[in-house]
């Protein structure tokens, strides 16, 4: 989508090595997300940040870390990929916090296979 | 903890009406979306609706908010095989930081 761009595409890694999962922004938006999608359970949140340097975690943030540094970038870091690490990995934009109704601009999405 | 429910798959005709259910369990929702999700891409927003909100209608989307029972629907008129996705309910609640809870997504699928 414009305005937020996931990379790599696609990844396939061997157990046990480190992987980063970029995510990069040009709205300015305050809020970011990483989100693993897998079949059966729609998607789980990892982490979420709420401003450069405040992170937070999700309902499956187990072997995940993140950082942001700077507005546009979040990053989402598996230190010791796991085959259960298998799956889409999303990442979402959002311009405001409770005050909702404007839902998240989503990214294209991550396939990392884990080997 | 907050549970998201979908039927996993739903099979419609071109040009009936598709309805897609979502039950959900945490009653302070304060926001509930609906989004779309076609192969290989990311989530789209189509439409969504606030708590004290019954009902909203978008063109060919309606929306049905049944707050006691905590039910939401999502009607399609006039399904087209463009239709052809994952459709995904999701709740944000007070205090949640906007951190939204998907359900499990519906698979559509329009047969002509």
């Amino acid at each position: 989508d414009a305005g937020i761009t996931q990379s790599p595409r696609h990844k396939v890694t061997e157990t046990g090595t480190p992987v980063t999962l970029r995510c990069h922004q040009t709205e300015n938006h305050r809020y970011m997300y990483w989100y693993r999608q897998d079949p059966g359970h729609g998607l789980r949140l990892i982490h979420y940040s709420y401003g450069v340097k405040d992170t937070d975690k999700g309902e499956v943030s187990d072997g995940y870390s993140v950082s942001r540094s700077k507005t546009e970038d979040f990053l989402l870091t598996l230190e010791s990929a796991t085959s259960s690490q298998t799956s889409v990995y999303f990442c979402a934009i959002s311009e405001s916090g409770d005050k909702g109704g404007h839902g998240y601009t989503f990214g294209s999405g991550t396939r990392l296979t884990v080997v | 903890g907050e549970d998201v429910e979908q039927s996993l798959f739903l099979s419609v005709r071109e040009g009936d009406s598709s309805v897609i259910n979502c039950t959900y369990t945490d009653s302070s929702s304060t926001y509930l979306y609906w989004y779309k999700q076609e192969p290989g891409a990311g989530l789209q927003l189509l439409t969504y609706i606030f708590s004290n909100m019954d009902m909203k209608q978008d063109q060919r989307l309606t929306v049905l908010l049944n707050k006691k029972d905590k039910h939401l629907s999502l009607r399609i008129a006039d399904t087209q095989t463009g239709d052809s996705a994952i459709y995904f309910c999701a709740e944000t609640f007070t205090g949640g930081g906007n951190k939204l809870t998907f359900g499990t997504g519906t698979q559509l699928k329009v047969e002509l």
